[in-house]
């Protein structure tokens, strides 16, 4: 079964401190994963994807097969990193849509 | 430049009642993407068109559920004889992609909130 998994509803840190949001995955071949975030009273946006393998806003996140896998870090939490945070997946392939099956979201509260 | 547009924003219907939800793509985006989403939940996909062609409908839930997107431009989802479990918010997002090509970022819109009371 395809499945994405974010164990954590919510997280909590105070500014300054390192951040790791959890991402799990089930697929059976090998997919694309990405980060997805939705800031107040804004859309969903793209954050980042394992391939381009870049840090945006200081967040990077590792692909990891054998764990299956794709946390999200941040060494040093900021107030505007405040958001919900979705993690998704898409397969590949010619048949590929390119549709996305996300986690169900994990908000991160940085506190001052 | 404009993004994705969706109206109307917010839709109360009476159970029963017919909806018809509107998604403006980004000009020139070959595909356009549906999701739902359940308050507490991740977005979930409904259905897929690359350009005019309906390529994947398997994640819409029942034959309520119909979408078409005529011209290859503007998409409409359609549901029929509302339920209270079809209360959610309602995403489209368009891609510049064709199916099978290198992922590309796929730009959401604001959603449309349903309620059916």
């Amino acid at each position: 079964a395809q499945r994405v998994t974010q164990p954590e509803k919510l997280l909590s840190v105070f500014k300054g401190a390192p951040v790791e949001l959890k991402c799990n995955y089930s697929y059976s071949g090998s997919p694309e994963l990405f980060w997805y975030v939705q800031y107040s009273r804004q859309r969903l946006q793209l954050l980042l994807r394992h391939i381009s393998r870049e840090s945006i806003k200081g967040f990077t996140a590792d692909l990891n097969k054998g764990e299956t896998s794709f946390h999200l870090k941040k060494p040093f939490a900021q107030e505007e990193d405040s958001a919900m945070y979705y993690c998704a997946l898409s397969g590949r392939g010619s048949s590929n849509t390119g549709k996305l099956i996300f986690g169900q979201g994990t908000t991160l509260q940085v506190k001052p | 430049g404009a993004g994705v547009s969706q109206s109307p924003r917010y839709k109360v219907a009476k159970r029963g009642q017919d909806v018809a939800l509107r998604c403006d793509p980004i000009s020139g985006h070959v595909s356009l993407f549906w999701y739902q989403q359940a308050l507490g939940q991740g977005p979930e996909f409904l259905t897929y068109f690359q350009n005019e062609a309906q390529l994947d409908k398997s994640g819409l839930p029942s034959d309520r559920f119909f979408a078409e997107r005529p011209e290859g431009s503007v998409s409409t989802l359609k549901i029929q004889r509302t339920q209270q479990e079809d209360s959610a918010v309602y995403l489209c997002a368009s891609s510049p992609g064709f199916r099978g090509s290198t992922y590309n970022e796929q730009f959401f819109g604001p959603g449309t909130r349903l309620t059916v009371l």
